[in-house]
């Protein structure tokens, strides 16, 4: 089992650019996340989902929209990148049910925006 | 919504000397309590979590604590090493289906020989 599997690993976008950051699980959870990661804040909610079909916003949603097709993918997508979208994003997941068990994360993407 | 906040932000121990590190959260349906440990360019990993029906858990080395009646939970690695050197956060939700892990802003701990 892969568990949480991110691409890319690196991006390097120019200013109003647009992309997407995937995010694929083989662990059949239901529940899927992206955090943002900056210095000195922690972990933040962008979006969420309890399973296909469904999204939800986190803490921090502006400037990213989400979509879940599928129990396994949770795309992340930039329509318009800021050089504020500068972070690290990992994807989580955990099984449905209730949210005291354990979130599973990914590798990180690393996106510079210029 | 939930605001979770830590001490310190960074923490410098000799080897063999033990580490806390306390959080406190605002809501009060809080009840699973997770920690993370984050090594340099490398994704969290839960190292040791606690449920609101326990108030003390172990695991080798490493313990948390809970008193919920003052809302605030801690981390405490005894006997450190150098590979205890990382970032760590601490975090909470309620048990709700949709329910949302809100993390505290880390706090790099340094395990100097």
């Amino acid at each position: 089992n892969a568990g949480v599997t991110q691409t890319p690993k690196f991006q390097v976008l120019k200013t109003g650019q647009s992309m997407t950051l995937q995010c694929a699980q083989d662990m059949n959870h239901e529940y899927m996340s992206w955090y943002r990661q900056d210095p000195g804040m922690g972990l933040r909610l962008i979006h969420y989902s309890v399973g296909a079909g469904i999204t939800d916003q986190g803490e921090v949603p502006n400037g990213y929209n989400v979509s879940r097709s599928t129990t396994e993918d949770f795309p992340l997508r930039l329509l318009s990148a800021a050089p504020s979208q500068t972070s690290v994003y990992f994807c989580a997941t955990r099984p449905g049910g209730g949210g005291n068990q354990p979130q599973h994360f990914g590798d990180g993407t690393r996106l510079s925006i210029l | 919504g939930e605001n979770v906040e830590q001490h310190p932000s960074t923490l410098s121990v000799q080897e063999g000397d033990s580490a806390v590190i306390k959080c406190t959260y605002s809501d009060s349906a809080s009840n699973y309590f997770p920690w993370y440990k984050q090594e340099l360019g490398k994704r969290p990993q839960l190292i040791i979590d606690i449920r609101s029906n326990v108030g003390e858990k172990k695991d080798q080395r490493i313990a948390v604590t809970l008193n919920k009646t003052a809302k605030h939970f801690s981390l405490h690695i005894t006997e450190t090493q150098p590979e205890d050197s990382a970032v760590y956060f601490c975090a909470s939700t309620d048990t709700g289906t949709a329910s949302k892990l809100t993390f505290g802003t880390g706090t790099r701990l340094q395990v100097t020989l």
